[in-house]
């Protein structure tokens, strides 16, 4: 079944504590994406990759860290996470068409950083 | 300011009716527009996609609209079902970008 998943699916941390989110995608994709969500603002995108070894910043990268060191997989990394990065965070990997780009998105990961 | 506007916030009816939500976009042309549908607790699926010629674009009882001049898209739901709560997200795709532009959605609650 093609799919994307994370893992942890929930996770409640406190500052400053390292943590990785993970993220695999079966479908041979090349480009990959980290979002987080927030009430009241949207899906707001973190980093994205276009392939491996390939990453670049989206909208709101600040205290996040990415990498892509094989295609399947695209790790989300807080080195030292603060309350306001409180989310819920989705990983997205994207199918290119030849008119349109599909995202299939992961089932979501909810931080609590206390 | 967003470059995609979405109304209502929310939204809540009841079991069988219509409902029309609406998107706002201030940046054209583009590639794509598409609507998501967020189940609680879960990450979007793709409802629908139009192309930037397209008008209308149907899936089940879902149809999605599309009006270049007004820069406005709407989804109606045609006899809702309790499955249909969820929050429904508009979204603006260039071709030449892998960065879209995500409205902040519209929360659907059908009560029985």
């Amino acid at each position: 079944e093609a799919q994307v998943t994370q893992n942890p699916r929930y996770l409640i941390t406190v500052t400053g504590k390292k943590l990785t989110v993970t993220c695999s995608q079966n479908m041979n994709h090349e480009y990959m994406s980290w979002y987080r969500q927030d009430p009241g603002l949207g899906l707001r995108q973190i980093y994205y990759s276009m392939n491996v070894e390939v990453t670049d910043k989206g909208d709101v990268p600040e205290g996040y860290k990415v990498s892509r060191k094989e295609k399947r997989n695209f790790p989300l990394i807080l080195e030292s996470p603060s309350p306001n990065q409180t989310s819920l965070y989705f990983c997205a990997s994207t199918r290119q068409g030849r008119s349109s780009n599909e995202q299939f998105f992961g089932p979501g990961t909810r931080l609590t950083v206390l | 300011k967003n470059q995609v506007e979405q109304s209502p916030q929310s939204l809540i009816i009841l079991e069988g009716k219509n409902c029309t939500l609406q998107c706002n976009y201030t940046v054209s042309p583009f590639s794509n527009l598409r609507w998501y549908k967020q189940d609680t607790g879960r990450g979007p699926v793709s409802l629908t996609i139009m192309t930037f010629s397209e008008n209308t674009k149907s899936n089940g009882r879902y149809t999605a609209t599309l009006d270049a001049d007004t820069k406005q898209s709407s989804l109606h739901i045609t006899a809702s079902q309790l499955s249909d709560s969820a929050s429904y997200i508009c979204v603006r795709e260039d071709g030449g970008s892998y960065i879209p532009t995500f409205g902040r959605g519209t929360s659907l609650i059908v009560h029985p």
